[in-house]
């Protein structure tokens, strides 16, 4: 069973347009985490939830909403989208916040703006 | 959290013990030091973490200096499965949200050779 599961895997879409991603952890964990991979390969983290509670934003756009309807579950909506929105998305998802806990990634979305 | 220095690339020979190295100078005494890898096309893969005494697992062994201003990840015999970026990255171990991100930097490029 994968432990940290993405969909979609690939997403192409046209500017303006909005889309979503979803994420999904079977591993009974509290702390989900979306972070953003563009062309230059920087990975770099955007929000993380704690119990569904937001606990960081790493100064995104407000176009893009997360959403974590329970713990095992942090979806990622994104408004209006831009060509600069190109990259691939990675979810991730830890025991807690406590910093012994290591992350573990899914095989992320990637997203193409035409 | 601390910045870490690693090597841009380096090379392996299969069968060989691949070390590679981490500088984080300006470590504090409440932050740990992570290693992931990121084979091309996924996500990136939890190694192996420590903060002060050297750790070993079924993947690696993490060497931690004395003073911990730097580290080596060994893989014992590295396979051309091993080929990926490497990276080095110091997390605080404090129980807050802002602190459970990872923050990664360029990594090593582990190249294994025949």
């Amino acid at each position: 069973d994968t432990a940290v599961s993405q969909t979609p895997k690939y997403l192409v879409t046209q500017m303006g347009n909005d889309k979503s991603i979803k994420c999904e952890q079977n591993l009974g964990h509290d702390t989900m985490y979306w972070y953003k991979q563009d062309s230059k390969k920087f990975l770099k983290i955007m929000f993380s939830y704690n119990n569904k509670e937001l606990i960081i934003n790493e100064t995104v756009p407000n176009r893009f909403s997360p959403k974590s309807p329970d713990k095992a579950h942090l979806n990622l909506h994104i408004n209006s989208l831009e060509l600069g929105d190109s990259a691939v998305y990675f979810c991730a998802s830890s025991q807690d916040v406590r910093g012994g806990q290591p992350q573990h990634f899914g095989d992320g979305t990637r997203l193409s703006i035409l | 959290d601390a910045k870490t220095t690693q090597p841009t690339s380096m090379d392996c020979a299969e069968g060989r013990a691949a070390n590679l190295p981490c500088n984080h100078s300006t470590i504090s005494g409440n932050e740990y030091v992570y290693w992931y890898r990121q084979i091309h096309s996924q996500g990136p893969q939890y190694i192996i973490h420590g903060l002060k005494n050297n750790e070993t697992n079924e993947m690696a062994s993490l060497i931690i200096t004395e003073d911990r201003k730097s580290s080596t990840l060994i893989l014992p015999h590295a396979t051309l499965r091993d080929t990926a970026v490497y990276y080095c990255i110091v997390r605080a171990s404090l129980n807050t949200g802002t602190a459970s991100k990872l923050t990664f930097g360029t990594g090593t490029r582990l190249q294994v050779t025949l």
